[in-house]
């Protein structure tokens, strides 16, 4: 069965630091892989996705993932953290048939110090 | 004008009570489904639609029913309402033609409190 595993529930870093959040996959079959980023009080919203095209996904706000099939990874970068990037990061794996449904991992909470 | 909006934003009731979730999207998007998110647990998959005479039990189906009145319209029912169910719940749509790896788009949440 498909699972998404993030780990640490909680990331600090400083202010202009890089910001790295792991995320595994566990799946036959290279699936579909997300991040989505929810702001306080608000609903989810696409950071970035990968779907084969490039094992290097660019997505919004300066944020970057790098799929490894040999790893079973989506790890989640940003070379300069900023204070607005304070919220919650969801990795997600969705696989190749059409009736498949997403799985969300639990979440990782990033927080930035002054 | 948000594309996916859920009414209400807040609620409170109490125990044994029936509640209605609402969700409408102006996407145009076929599939929407229904998550509650507790912390340190993700999102969870309650009920998701593929179309309007679609319906799919998700992980936690259990204590809710849904009903797809139309293609924009999908709502989440507690029946009997307990303090477990006490969560935040949104609403999303996808959209199979958009190509491969749909993207979901999420409404605001309604964070709901059974007392």
């Amino acid at each position: 069965a498909q699972s998404v595993t993030q780990l640490g529930s909680h990331v600090s870093v400083s202010e202009g630091a890089l910001v790295l959040l792991r995320c595994n996959y566990s799946s036959s079959v290279p699936p579909y892989l997300f991040w989505y980023v929810q702001y306080p009080n608000q609903g989810l919203q696409l950071l970035l996705k990968y779907t084969s095209a490039a094992t290097l996904v660019k997505g919004i706000n300066g944020f970057e993932a790098e799929f490894k099939k040999s790893e079973t990874s989506f790890h989640l970068t940003k070379p300069s953290a900023h204070m607005s990037d304070a919220a919650e990061y969801f990795c997600a794996a969705l696989g190749r048939g059409s009736a498949s449904k997403i799985i969300f991992g639990s979440g990782t909470r990033l927080s930035i110090r002054p | 004008d948000a594309d996916v909006t859920q009414t209400p934003r807040n609620r409170i009731t109490k125990t044994g009570k029936r509640i209605m979730l609402e969700c409408s999207q102006t996407k145009g998007h076929d599939r929407m489904y229904w998550y509650r998110q507790d912390p340190g647990l993700g999102l969870r998959l309650i009920y998701y639609s593929f179309d309007v005479k679609d319906i799919n039990k998700g992980e936690i189906s259990d204590g809710y029913s849904v009903s797809r009145q139309a293609q924009a319209k999908f709502s989440l029912s507690l029946e009997s309402a307990i303090p477990n169910q006490t969560a935040l719940y949104f609403c999303a749509t996808s959209d199979l033609s958009s190509g491969r790896g749909e993207t979901q788009y999420f409404g605001p949440g309604t964070r709901l409190l059974v007392l």
